[in-house]
């Protein structure tokens, strides 16, 4: 039984450009969320998707947006990329509308985003 | 609001025991606290829902205090392999939940 995966592991990109990552959810999960790590940092609350829409939003501006496919996988786009865009960039699935236990995120091990 | 995790780092000796605690300044409906090593995913632990339950397996538990909105993770006899970053995320609600999370707890547990 597949985790969840993340493409690409590292990536390495200029200011001003754009960027997007890949997750594929763990086998079974309906709902992504992404985060984003800073170094030395806990991860931070980015958005979430479940059936193809946008469900929350924590305090990232317009320039980050996602995507979510048919088939649960999602992506997220960075535009007009900052130098402090650059943390490890982390996707959770889960089971959206299950009772309290079963909403467990359980995480990839994330793309590593450098900004320079 | 970010919870405040405590301590901030924790060095052991292979046997010994530690806690971490987290706490909210908000009413939480649930705790889960992970695990994560250097360049690694984090590892789900366990889940606490508010009511007040304790959970364990193996050497490791945790307690979620609903009147303080605070919970505790307990290592007992500690093991090299409980080395790494501890993180308590936080959640206000059931259904979609937003984690939100703590700044972490570094344990190294020395031979």
């Amino acid at each position: 039984d597949a985790g969840v995966t993340q493409s690409p592991t590292h990536l390495i990109k200029t200011r001003g450009q754009q960027v997007t990552l890949r997750c594929s959810p763990k086998s079974g999960h309906d709902t992504v969320s992404w985060y984003q790590q800073a170094l030395g940092q806990g991860p931070q609350f980015i958005f979430q998707y479940y059936e193809e829409e946008e469900r929350q939003r924590g305090n990232f501006p317009d320039r980050f947006s996602g995507h979510q496919f048919p088939n649960y996988s999602s992506e997220l786009n960075v535009n007009a990329l900052l130098l402090g865009d650059s943390a490890l960039y982390l996707c959770a699935s889960s089971l959206g509308l299950g009772e309290g236990r079963e909403n467990i995120q359980y995480f990839g091990a994330g793309t590593r985003l450098s900004v320079l | 609001q970010q919870p405040v995790q405590s301590p901030q780092a924790v060095i052991l000796r292979e046997g010994e025991d530690a806690v971490i605690n987290c706490s909210s300044s908000k009413a939480l409906y649930s705790v889960h606290w992970y695990r994560q090593k250097h360049g690694e995913a984090p590892v789900f632990l366990m889940i606490l829902l508010k009511g007040g339950e304790q959970k364990g397996h193996d050497k490791i538990s945790a307690s979620f205090n609903e009147k303080k909105q605070q919970s505790s993770l307990y290592l007992t006899a500690s093991q090299l392999s409980y080395s790494g970053t501890y993180f308590c995320g936080t959640a206000m609600n059931t259904g979609f939940q937003k984690l939100v999370f703590g700044t972490g707890t570094r344990l190294l547990v020395s031979p």
